[in-house]
Order: structure tokens, then C-alpha cells, then sequence
């Protein structure tokens, strides 16, 4: 089966200017998630959709972060305006609709904010 | 609120020698727990899993983790390291009992496997 596709892999922008990233998941599967990994740490829960609903988003920062799965399937996440510190690996994933299904995480996204 | 810790940043073993990489978690339900592993410029890698049953579970190249219900952890073990298995591992918890399938990471751990 295919995985979870990311795009961009890779992405450059200045300070104060938006960025989007997309997600298709793997076909079937329910929960979709966004985590920002920033360099040495681990990934951080960004927002988690349960079809085309949002699940948790406590982790979103708001002002600036957007995500939307409008019809249950693929998703972007947005970043407007962007600040130095959004430099970080944005990865999707995606599990089954079961507690206890292990997540598919895509490759990533590199986002560089200068 | 539920949350991982891995204690140790970085593990370094000799290769063919036994490695174990700590893990300890806090949820209010019943824990559902998991390792992934990462390689340099690529996504998570599913390991192995814990739901119920056996305290010893079994997982991909090798691995396996015990979990300990008293003692809230879920080390991750091989018998014996390979030079390839260096790389950065992550536990990570999903709280049974709250639903909504909330999976929290830890901070990872690089393991270093030396010839």
C-alpha cells in the first residue's frame, strides 16, 4: 500500500512570510496528525483530526498555524506569518481507526525560516 | 495529562553486545505504548507495540521491550547490537482509557552502535 505522502520535502522562506505544507494519508485512515519535530527533540503534537473533524488542536498556535482536512482525506497545514523559531521537520501521520493501530508517518517536511 | 520520558539523550554500545533504551510513562487509563525509530532525514518507522497481554513484546530487526505496569516503564532491548541499529529511537504513550487516540512522544534517544 502507498504511504503518507508529504509535500514539500524541503522549504526556505523569510521571517514574516506563509508557508503551506500538504498530507495525502494512507487510504482508510481516520486520524490524521500534524507534529513539529524541532532539531533534537521529539516530535510535538500539533493538531489531530479524526475524519474532518479536529480532535485536540490545545498544541496549535493559533495566531500563526492553520490546518484544515475538509473532506477526510488529505490536509494542509499553514504557517502565517512565519518566525524564526518555526524552523523544525513537520511531519504527517496517520492510523487506522483503533486506539491501539500503530501511526505512518510520511518523510516530512523541512522548514527553514530565515 | 499523559506524558513519556526518556532519560538518557544518547546510548552507546559495542557492537554484538545487549542494548537497552529506557522508557517511563504517566496516563490516567490504560497505556497503549509504542517505539519508533528514526533514520537521518526520514520519517518515523513503526517498531513494535504494547496493548495488552504478554509483558514481552517482539518487533521489527530484533527488538524487543518489556513493559512494567509498576514500574510504568517500557524499555526497548536487542540481545545483541548491530552497527546499523544506530540511529534515534522515540517511545511513545496513547492514553486507553480517554479515546480520541492522543499519541504523545518522548524526547527520543540516539543510539550509537560502535564497530
Amino acid at each position: 500500500e502507498a504511504g503518507v505522502a508529504q509535500s514539500p520535502r524541503y522549504k526556505i522562506i523569510e521571517k514574516r512570510q506563509s508557508v503551506a505544507f500538504w498530507c495525502n494519508p494512507i487510504s482508510g485512515h481516520a486520524t490524521l496528525y500534524w507534529y513539529q519535530q524541532i532539531l533534537g527533540q521529539g516530535p510535538k503534537l500539533l493538531i489531530q483530526f479524526q475524519n474532518n473533524g479536529v480532535v485536540d488542536d490545545s498544541q496549535l498556535p493559533k495566531d500563526r498555524f492553520s490546518a484544515e482536512r475538509l473532506k477526510g482525506v488529505d490536509s494542509t497545514l499553514k504557517i502565517q506569518p512565519a518566525k524564526l523559531e518555526d524552523s523544525a521537520v513537520y511531519l504527517c501521520a496517520s492510523t487506522q481507526d483503533s486506539p491501539n493501530t500503530e501511526a505512518f508517518f510520511g518523510q516530512g517536511t523541512r522548514l527553514t525560516v530565515v | 495529562a499523559q506524558s513519556v520520558a526518556q532519560p538518557e539523550d544518547q546510548v552507546n554500545v559495542a557492537e554484538g553486545n545487549p542494548l537497552t533504551v529506557k522508557c517511563t510513562y504517566s496516563v490516567s487509563g490504560n497505556p497503549y505504548l509504542f517505539w519508533y525509530v528514526q533514520y537521518p532525514n526520514r520519517g518515523l518507522q513503526f517498531l513494535l507495540k504494547y496493548i495488552t497481554g504478554d509483558n514481552l513484546v517482539k518487533g521489527s530487526y530484533g527488538f524487543e521491550a518489556e513493559f512494567n505496569k509498576s514500574q510504568t516503564s517500557f524499555h526497548l532491548k536487542k540481545p545483541s547490537a548491530l552497527v546499523s541499529d544506530s540511529a534515534l529511537y522515540f517511545c511513545a504513550v496513547r492514553d486507553g482509557g480517554t479515546g480520541g487516540f492522543k499519541t504523545i512522544f518522548g524526547a527520543g534517544t540516539r543510539l550509537f552502535v560502535k564497530a
